[in-house]
């Protein structure tokens, strides 16, 4: 079936850092591909998708690319702020193309941004 | 308008009792799931249900039994609470034809003591 693979936390930055939090996939066709992210407390919410290669999904300053070369969709932001801290999860839709949107998770990073 | 609920929001209990969360959604969604996500922030689906049949059943203990009556209800039943069973419980919905974008609740901390 559908995985995902991503990057391992906690990762820890400063305010205004550059932001790359890695994920890869493995899909039988070409399955629409996501980024949630969990702030403290909350229960998860879409921060961007993407539903075709070479697409890109974007949100917040945030931004992601659908790279059917590389099977990935790696998240990227160019300065992050301390209300980015949050656990970030790439998903995908598990595999059969099933009608019913059963998801694939990624294990979730966890990012610290310090003032 | 809160567009996926849940209640309670924290439960605490002791080992071998029974508890129920629910969960509503006002978006007109067909199809409403249940995911544990444990210490390590691991998520994992549990059920799935569209239009009130249960479609998902993930190799989740027979303790655990989901109902839903309505298409807008989910709501999940735990019999004889065990400590391994203390995570966050989210709810979750989509509509079926969509592009798999899902709305979560905001959580159930189950704590089992």
């Amino acid at each position: 079936g559908n995985s995902v693979t991503q990057m391992e936390g906690p990762v820890t930055l400063s305010e205004e850092a550059f932001l790359t939090i890695n994920c890869t996939y493995t899909a039988t066709g070409y399955p629409s591909l996501f980024w949630y992210v969990q702030y403290p407390g909350e229960g998860l919410q879409l921060l961007l998708k993407a539903t075709k290669a070479d697409d890109k999904g974007s949100n917040k300053g945030f931004e992601a690319t659908y790279r059917k070369e590389t099977t990935s969709f790696h998240l990227e932001k160019g300065s992050v702020q301390v209300s980015d801290s949050a656990v970030y999860f790439c998903a995908l839709p598990s595999a059969g193309g099933t009608s019913y949107g059963k998801l694939t998770f990624g294990q979730g990073t966890i990012l610290t941004v310090h003032p | 308008d809160t567009a996926v609920s849940q209640t309670p929001k924290y439960l605490v209990t002791q080992m071998g009792n029974d508890k129920s969360i629910k969960c509503e959604q006002n978006l007109g969604h067909d199809t409403m799931y249940w995911y544990k996500q444990d210490s390590k922030k691991f998520l994992k689906i549990m059920f799935s249900y569209n239009n009130k049949e249960l479609i998902i059943n993930e190799t989740v203990p027979n303790r655990f039994s989901p109902k839903s009556p309505d298409k807008a209800h989910l709501n999940l039943h735990i019999n004889s609470l065990e400590l391994g069973d203390s995570a966050v419980y989210f709810c979750a919905s989509s509509r079926v034809s969509g592009r798999y974008e899902q709305y979560f609740g905001p959580g159930t901390r189950l704590t089992v003591t």
